[in-house]
């Protein structure tokens, strides 16, 4: 079946680090891949996403490019702030579900001091 | 601009009780989930439907049944309450197949003691 492997939390950094958040994935056929936010107390938002090989997803000043080669998709950040810190969620979606469903990472925790 | 309600926010349980977590949506979306998350375990899907009349199970329906009479609405009800259904309930909708976003509501946290 399908899985998404991200890296354990938290990750713990200063206001303006680099970020990067390791993702990986296990599908059948060629998954659509997915980064959610969320913020304490809230649902989760979409943050960005991908849909084939090499398509490079961005919002917000976060970027991940989906890299079948090597079955991953890593969240990256030039700059992070404060206001970043929340839970960061891989996820993905494949044919074998129509697409209609997904299969979520355990989340990754970020926190950032000023 | 309501999106995705879910009510109550909170809710303590007695073990055996029964209750039921509304969910509702005001984007005309034609699917919907429930899910549950546990701390440092993601999200787990329950149940999901395509359309109104239509369901189907997901990863951890055991405990749980659903319905979906109208677009609008996608309620969960646990029939007999145990500890193993402590966590926080995410009801989500998105308009259709292919690469659409989901959207979710804000969550209810469910307490059985």
């Amino acid at each position: 079946g399908n899985s998404v492997t991200q890296m354990e939390g938290p990750v713990t950094l200063s206001e303006e680090a680099f970020l990067t958040i390791n993702c990986t994935y296990t599908a059948t056929g060629y998954p659509s891949l997915f980064w959610y936010v969320q913020y304490p107390g809230e649902g989760l938002q979409l943050l960005l996403k991908a849909t084939k090989a090499d398509d490079k997803g961005s919002n917000k000043g976060f970027e991940a490019t989906y890299r079948k080669e090597t079955t991953s998709f890593h969240l990256e950040k030039g700059s992070v702030q404060v206001s970043d810190s929340a839970v960061y969620f891989c996820a993905l979606s494949d044919r074998n579900s129509g697409y209609s469903t997904l299969t979520f990472g355990k989340g990754t925790m970020l926190l950032v001091s000023p | 601009n309501a999106g995705v309600t879910q009510t109550p926010k909170f809710r303590i349980l007695k073990i055996g009780q029964s209750m039921t977590l509304q969910c509702t949506q005001d984007m005309n979306h034609n699917y919907m989930y429930w899910y549950r998350q546990d701390p440092g375990m993601g999200l787990k899907l329950i149940y999901y439907s395509v359309g109104a009349g239509i369901t189907d199970k997901g990863e951890v329906p055991n405990g749980y049944n659903v319905s979906r009479s109208t677009t609008e609405d996608f309620p969960l009800r646990l029939e007999l309450a145990a500890p193993s259904q402590t966590s926080v309930y995410f009801c989500a909708s998105s308009p259709g197949q292919g690469n659409q976003p989901q959207h979710f509501g804000d969550g209810t946290r469910l307490s059985i003691l």
